[in-house]
């Protein structure tokens, strides 16, 4: 069945970049985009970036532009997301998921890293 | 960005009751709305996309309805694994966006 497994937990300081990889399973990984959305503690999920798996492209949110990076390795059908200039207000448990029946809503996630961001 | 908004924010409900969640968007979104359900340490669960069609798995007491900025997420008959935060998310533009969650709690 379809799995999307992440990377363990981070603990980063303020300023350090972060690396994350979304490992995929039971499916053709290039067949379906994959999105990162992270949710900081009581807070909604915030939609981060997609990459399309065939291709290679990429959209990223306006306010994380410039900071955030998605990149994927066909071979290993895997996803990563390089976040930088890390900030306290990045603390937050980040998730991958598989864009699904319009690429839009989200069917298939993995079960999140926890990444916390402290001096 | 377009703007969701959910209520009620909590919901204090029974087994066996009948739950709507309303959801509405900042501007037209067509239907392209999906609905989550989320348990503490828990990824969301994907329930109802494209505002009315239920996920492959997902219990016939969910339904959902609506069109352009308003849309309803309906659970019939309350079952006690249904407790948890709900939320709506738009994917009509390349900005997707989710609603601030409605916890449905026991009564």
């Amino acid at each position: 069945q379809v799995q999307l497994v992440q990377s363990g937990a981070e603990v980063k300081k303020p300023g350090a970049s972060l690396k994350l990889s979304c490992k995929t399973f039971g499916y053709t990984f290039t067949g379906f985009p994959i999105h990162w959305v992270r949710q900081a503690p009581g807070q909604r999920p915030e939609w981060m970036g997609w990459i399309q798996a065939g291709n290679g492209n990429t959209k990223y949110s306006q306010k994380l532009q410039g900071r955030v990076t998605i990149t994927r390795d066909t071979s290993a059908s895997t996803v990563y997301m390089d976040l930088s200039s890390l900030r306290s207000e990045d603390t937050a448990v980040y998730y991958c998921a598989r864009g699904g029946h319009d690429y839009g809503d989200y069917d298939n996630w993995g079960q999140g890293t926890l990444v916390t961001v402290s001096s | 960005d377009i703007q969701m908004t959910q209520s009620p924010s909590t919901l204090s409900a029974s087994v066996g009751d009948r739950v709507t969640i309303t959801c509405r968007a900042s501007q037209s979104i067509g239907n392209w709305l999906a609905w989550y359900q989320q348990k503490p340490g828990r990824a969301p669960k994907l329930l109802i996309y494209d505002a009315s069609s239920l996920e492959s798995g997902v219990p016939s007491r969910f339904s959902g309805s609506g069109s352009g900025t308003e849309f309803t997420l309906t659970i019939n008959s309350l079952q006690p694994d249904d407790f948890a935060t709900y939320y709506c998310q738009q994917y009509n533009s390349y900005s997707w966006t989710f609603g601030q969650g409605t916890k449905v709690e026991v009564k």
